[in-house]
């Protein structure tokens, strides 16, 4: 049962580097969300995918550009990295009705310098 | 989405009962409550979620007073591994085909022996 599935687990990039973070979901779920998490603090909504062919904006999504490829995978694109958005970054999917739980990858570690 | 207001911190020890408490003043007609667990280096897992009353499952159980500004995660005879960082957040329970979540900085439980 892998669930959702983060790649790649740990990265290291440079200022000004690009990089696509990869999710894939096997439970069927029509919805599809990335987060952020800094240090001590909660997860915040980057991008949201409520259904395969539509994606939105969610609470901080500049820098970063998403594509929902098909219904199991949804990747988030830094087209150029910046300090400021080192943090470790999780996917998530959920049926997409309004009270189904969410399923969590864990996480990508990004750590830019 | 309502914010919710929770304790920072709270310490207890194995065997005993731990009652989290979650304030959601602004909670409305159609929104619901939903605990997340999380542990270190680990993406976020569902405990149990509720509309009223109360709800029980194998891993805790949620009470919701009848004006449901607040509710109270109960965890029995905790062990060190529910040692984790617990969030309590609400949801629309008619989302349109996705559900947005706003994570706070939850409550930090430390279990010592």
């Amino acid at each position: 049962n892998a669930g959702v599935t983060q790649t790649p687990k740990f990265q290291v990039l440079k200022t000004g580097q690009s990089m696509t973070l990869q999710c894939a979901q096997d439970m069927n779920h029509n919805s599809m969300y990335w987060y952020r998490q800094d240090p001590g603090m909660g997860l915040r909504l980057i991008y949201y995918s409520a259904s395969e062919g539509t994606t939105d904006k969610g609470e901080v999504p500049n820098g970063y550009n998403v594509s929902r490829l098909n219904k199991r995978e949804f990747s988030l694109r830094l087209e150029s990295a910046a300090p400021s958005q080192t943090s470790v970054y999780f996917c998530a999917s959920n049926i997409g009705t309004g009270d189904q739980p969410q399923h969590f990858g864990d996480g990508t570690r990004l750590s830019i310098l | 989405l309502a914010k919710t207001t929770q304790p920072i911190s709270m310490d207890s020890y194995e065997g005993q009962e731990v009652n989290i408490t979650c304030s959601h003043n602004n909670i409305a007609t159609n929104d619901y409550i939903t605990w997340y667990q999380q542990f270190p280096s680990q993406g976020p897992r569902f405990i149990i979620q509720g509309y009223k009353t109360k709800v029980t499952n194998e891993v805790a159980s949620l009470f919701i007073p009848a004006d449901r500004k607040s509710s109270t995660l109960s965890l029995p005879r905790v062990s060190l591994s529910d040692t984790a960082v617990y969030y309590c957040l609400v949801g629309d329970m008619w989302g349109r085909g996705f559900q947005k979540l706003v994570f706070g900085t939850g409550t930090r439980l430390l279990v010592s022996p």
